[in-house]
């Protein structure tokens, strides 16, 4: 079976570009995830969905961050405009329960992003 | 704000040791899990643990919930290269926080 599938794996752009990161979830999985990854913070919980609809988006740094759920098997995350402080790993996980109570999370391999 | 402190940050040690690393909180979980990441990879559960005082056994891997469900240990005995990683612990409770992690390199 397939597991949870983002892309691009790779991304560098420069700043003040927008940048859109795609997920495909595991199919019947009824929560997804949008972390962000880095050395200095660790993994950050962006945003989360529930049955494709936004649940938590306290995590989302700023009103330059944007995350939709059009349907079951599609999500995005757009950075418009990106800075250079945006560069990190971003990733993608979903889970078969409604969070919070989700046990296990299934990630993608994520979006490694470079704003120059 | 919850926080999950994980100790030690990097830890390098020979094949055949035993190590411990923590995972510790002033906030207390429903439930916490231990995943590995390698690198180019996404996290990967290893384990949860749900009761205080819970006990799990994974090969050479046993995980500790404390009883107090704040903390947590991993003691991995005769580490293996295959071992290398960064395990990084998470707790659930309204939502589910990470933890830094430790990145762990075991030397043949």
């Amino acid at each position: 079976d397939a597991g949870v599938i983002q892309s691009p794996r790779h991304e560098v752009t420069e700043m003040g570009q927008e940048v859109t990161l795609r997920c495909k979830p595991i199919s019947g999985h009824n929560s997804l995830f949008w972390y962000r990854q880095t050395m200095m913070r660790g993994l950050e919980l962006l945003i989360y969905f529930n049955n494709n609809v936004p649940i938590d988006d306290s995590g989302m740094p700023e009103d330059r961050f944007s995350a939709k759920m059009p349907n079951a098997s599609f999500s995005t995350l757009k950075i418009q405009p990106s800075e250079p402080r945006d560069s990190a790993v971003y990733f993608c996980a979903s889970s078969p329960r409604e969070a919070p109570n989700t046990g296990e999370l299934f990630f993608g391999e994520g979006s490694r992003l470079t704003v120059l | 704000t919850q926080l999950l402190e994980q100790s030690p940050q990097f830890l390098s040690i020979q094949e055949g040791e035993n190590l411990t690393v923590y995972c510790n909180s002033s906030s207390v979980f429903s439930s916490l899990q231990w995943y590995r990441q390698e690198p180019g990879e996404g996290p990967v559960l290893l384990v949860t643990v749900v009761t205080g005082g819970e006990v799990k056994k994974l090969k050479r891997l046993t995980f500790q919930f404390g009883d107090a469900r704040k903390d947590s240990s991993l003691h991995i005995t005769a580490a293996q290269p295959g071992d290398t990683g960064l395990y990084l612990c998470a707790g659930l409770d309204d939502k589910i926080i990470f933890g830094k992690g430790t990145r762990l390199h075991i030397l043949p």
